[in-house]
């Protein structure tokens, strides 16, 4: 089974609009974190927000919140105001800490297009 | 400034031969990590290492290696038993494995099978 699923391949959105990307997670684990990421078409990764499970309040940081709804194992990233520069891959990712291997999990991605 | 360094950016490998990509840090991370990206894909991860002199394989180990000698050095070798090298290779290290850990990224390394 897929540990992380991000269900919308593609977005659009208009500039200085909200977007929300879609992001949920398997997990038995009691005690995890989850993460999105960024990519730009140049490749680099770029974190943007981090929730732990036992974390009551969603994560913001800026632009970016997480809508965290433990209960449906659901963590999607909601950008606000979106700018052009926030055209890019999105990634969700998730660190289990009572599995043995604590490496970073991927989901396939979301790519985000801006338009003006 | 602290960062992690991958070298080359573009790799170009003829069919049976085997490539070492580079992957260096200097932000005095423990662990350090090897994915691979193929196009429109996700991070699959290939192998990590979270002390010196130790490694553990991750998903799509097959047909690669890597080395841990150093705590700033992980290099992964792409070898001839790697049937579809082809991809982008990208290097991560974290302070250690807590659950709330950032993983910081390198540039990646684009391989090119020719």
């Amino acid at each position: 089974a897929q540990k992380i699923t991000q269900t919308q391949p593609g977005m659009f959105v208009q500039e200085k609009e909200a977007v929300t990307l879609d992001c949920t997670y398997d997990t038995s684990d009691q005690s995890y974190g989850l993460f999105w990421y960024k990519q730009p078409s140049s490749g680099e990764m770029i974190f943007l927000i981090y929730q732990g499970s036992y974390d009551e309040q969603n994560a913001t940081e800026g632009r970016y919140s997480l809508n965290f709804q433990k209960a449906r194992k659901s963590a999607n990233l909601v950008i606000s105001a979106s700018q052009l520069g926030d055209s890019a891959m999105y990634f969700c990712a998730m660190r289990e800490k009572d599995t043995g291997r604590r490496a970073l999990t991927f989901g396939s991605g979301t790519r985000l297009q801006v338009q003006p | 400034d602290g960062g992690i360094t991958q070298s080359p950016k573009y790799l170009f490998r003829k069919e049976g031969q085997n490539v070492t990509l580079s992957c260096e840090q200097n932000l005095n991370h423990d662990a350090m990590y090897w994915y691979r990206q193929d196009p429109g894909q996700g991070l699959r991860l290939i192998y990590y290492s979270q002390i010196v002199n130790d490694f553990q394989k991750g998903d799509i180990a097959e047909g690669y290696s890597v080395s841990r000698e150093k705590k700033e050095s992980f290099p992964l070798t792409v070898t001839s038993a790697q049937k579809n090298p082809t991809a982008f290779y990208l290097c991560a290290s974290t302070r250690g494995m807590a659950r709330n850990t950032e993983a910081f990224f390198g540039q990646g390394t684009r391989l090119t099978v020719v």
